[in-house]
């Protein structure tokens, strides 16, 4: 199995709704970052959770690190159609010196 | 501000052949990672370099090789090539090696395809 594992793999959503996406980490997460990537493009960075009960919001996009559930979770809320694209999360290591990756998970907003 | 620079955008190689990829980072950015992105997976880390050190290699083979320059630019190069190696390229700056509170910042990527 995957050290970093997201849930779901994908999702369609109408838009105007609301999506949570999960990041479990089989590891200590030292940091937890998410990104953004559109089909074939580089990664966008969205956020970078450090502490337990971490929580940081940028416009419609909340992220939370639970560090005793080795867990983050990335929620939207009123979807838009420029939401749409892969969410991936990563975890950093304890050197510091690499991020290892989730799988993603490819959101579809429905106008 | 430039942001993360790679070339070339896309490339195709014969296998067998050798390909060098190029990353230019943010300037005052110290520091480059590459990663490996198979079609439909996460990015798979392959090396990191601060102030033209290795500080970090990640499980791939010795065809794979990387260097960062006085100007803190790098190059990967990738050996007898592969139809597996076919993936896109993704090249992330950041100040220094543990990434900082402002994340790793990445290109666009380079697209490579084996035939």
């Amino acid at each position: 199995s995957q050290e970093l594992e997201q849930s779901p793999q994908s999702l369609i959503v109408q838009e105007g709704k609301n999506l949570t996406i999960n990041c479990t980490s089989s590891k200590t997460l030292y940091g937890l970052y998410w990104y953004k990537q559109k089909y074939g493009e580089g990664l966008i960075f969205l956020m970078m959770l450090q502490k337990g009960g971490e929580e940081k919001s940028h416009e419609k996009i909340t992220a939370k690190l639970d560090e005793k559930k080795q867990q983050s979770s990335l929620h939207i809320t009123a979807s838009q159609p420029s939401h749409a694209g892969i969410y991936l999360c990563g975890r950093k290591g304890a050197a510091g010196n690499k991020l290892t990756f989730g799988g993603g998970t490819r959101v579809l907003v429905k106008p | 501000d430039a942001g993360v620079t790679q070339s070339p955008t896309h490339l195709i190689k014969t296998r067998g052949q050798h390909v060098t990829l190029r990353c230019s980072p943010i300037s005052g950015h110290k520091s480059v990672s590459w990663y490996q992105q198979v079609l439909g997976q996460g990015p798979q880390f392959i090396f990191q370099y601060y102030e033209k050190e290795e500080r970090g290699r990640g499980n791939f083979p010795d065809r794979f090789s990387a260097r960062q320059f006085p100007n803190y630019s790098s190059e990967l190069n990738v050996n007898a090539l592969l139809l597996g190696d076919s993936a896109l390229y993704l090249c992330a700056s950041s100040l220094e090696g543990g990434g900082t509170n402002y994340g790793y910042t990445f290109g666009s990527g380079t697209r490579l395809t084996v035939v």
